[in-house]
C-alpha cells in the first residue's frame, strides 16, 4: 500500500529562521494536501497540489510538488511563534482515501 | 455555520463498555470520515462514507462500527472498548471527496481503562 513518509519528525528553530518539512511517497500521487494542527487543536487545511512541479505560495509559506509527483515540501520563511504546530502532508494515489504522513512538529522560540 | 461538531469532547470508559461518538456537519457535504490520532502515528482512517446510507472500511476498522442514517450525521460506535482504543478521534467532512479539502471537527479524547 501507499506509504507517505515525512521528515523531520521534530524541528526546533529560533524565531526568524527558516523551516522546511519534506514528504515522500512510495507511489505516484494524484494530489497532495497539507494540513496544520496547532497544539490541542484539530487539523486545518492549508493547500492542495495537483500538477507535476507545481509551486504555490501563501505569504511566508511555499509548497512544492515534485516533478515525479512522489514528493512534496513545505518551506516557511522567517518563522514566527504563530507557526508553532504540527504540519501534515496527505497524499492520494488511485485509492479512496488520503494517506497522512506522521507529521513534523515545529517549535519556534522567540 | 458551526462547521463540523463532535460530541462528547472527552470520555473515560472501562474495558468492555460501549459508546457512540457523534459527528455532525452543517455544510451539506456528501463525504464524511472518522480518523484516530495516536502520538507519533499521524491520522489513520477508521471508516468513511460517500453519502447518506453508505459506509466503508478504512485502514483501521476493527473494533468500530459506523452509521450514516442522515446526511449531516456520522456515528462511530465502539461495541466493547479496549485500552488499545485510547486515542483522539477526529471526524471530517468534504465536498469533493478525497480530492478536496477536508474539514475537521474539534476531536474527542477517549481513554479506555
Amino acid at each position: 500500500g501507499q506509504q507517505v513518509m515525512q521528515i523531520p519528525q521534530y524541528q526546533h528553530v529560533q524565531e526568524g529562521e527558516d523551516f522546511t518539512t519534506y514528504c515522500n511517497s512510495s507511489t505516484t500521487l494524484s494530489n497532495i494536501q497539507w494540513y496544520k494542527q496547532r497544539p490541542g487543536g484539530h487539523p486545518v487545511f492549508l493547500i492542495q497540489l495537483v500538477k507535476s512541479g507545481e509551486v504555490k505560495k501563501q505569504k511566508r509559506l511555499t509548497f512544492q510538488f515534485g516533478e515525479a509527483k512522489k514528493n512534496s515540501s513545505l518551506h516557511i520563511t522567517a518563522t514566527q511563534t504563530t507557526d508553532v504546530g504540527t504540519y501534515f502532508c496527505a497524499g492520494l494515489d488511485s485509492g479512496y482515501a488520503l494517506n497522512f504522513g506522521k507529521g513534523t512538529s515545529l517549535l519556534v522560540t522567540p | 455555520n458551526a462547521g463540523v461538531t463532535q460530541t462528547p469532547k472527552f470520555r473515560v470508559l472501562k474495558t468492555g463498555q460501549s459508546m457512540t461518538l457523534l459527528c455532525a456537519q452543517d455544510m451539506n457535504h456528501e463525504y464524511m470520515y472518522w480518523y484516530r490520532q495516536d502520538p507519533g502515528m499521524g491520522l489513520r482512517l477508521i471508516h468513511y462514507s460517500v453519502g447518506e446510507g453508505t459506509t466503508a472500511k478504512g485502514e483501521v476498522p476493527d473494533g468500530y462500527n459506523v452509521s450514516r442514517l442522515k446526511k449531516q450525521n456520522f456515528l462511530l460506535g465502539l461495541e466493547s472498548a479496549a485500552p488499545s482504543q485510547t486515542s483522539v478521534y477526529f471526524c471530517a467532512s468534504s465536498y469533493r471527496g478525497v480530492a478536496g479539502e477536508q474539514f475537521f471537527g474539534p476531536g474527542t479524547r477517549l481513554t479506555v481503562l
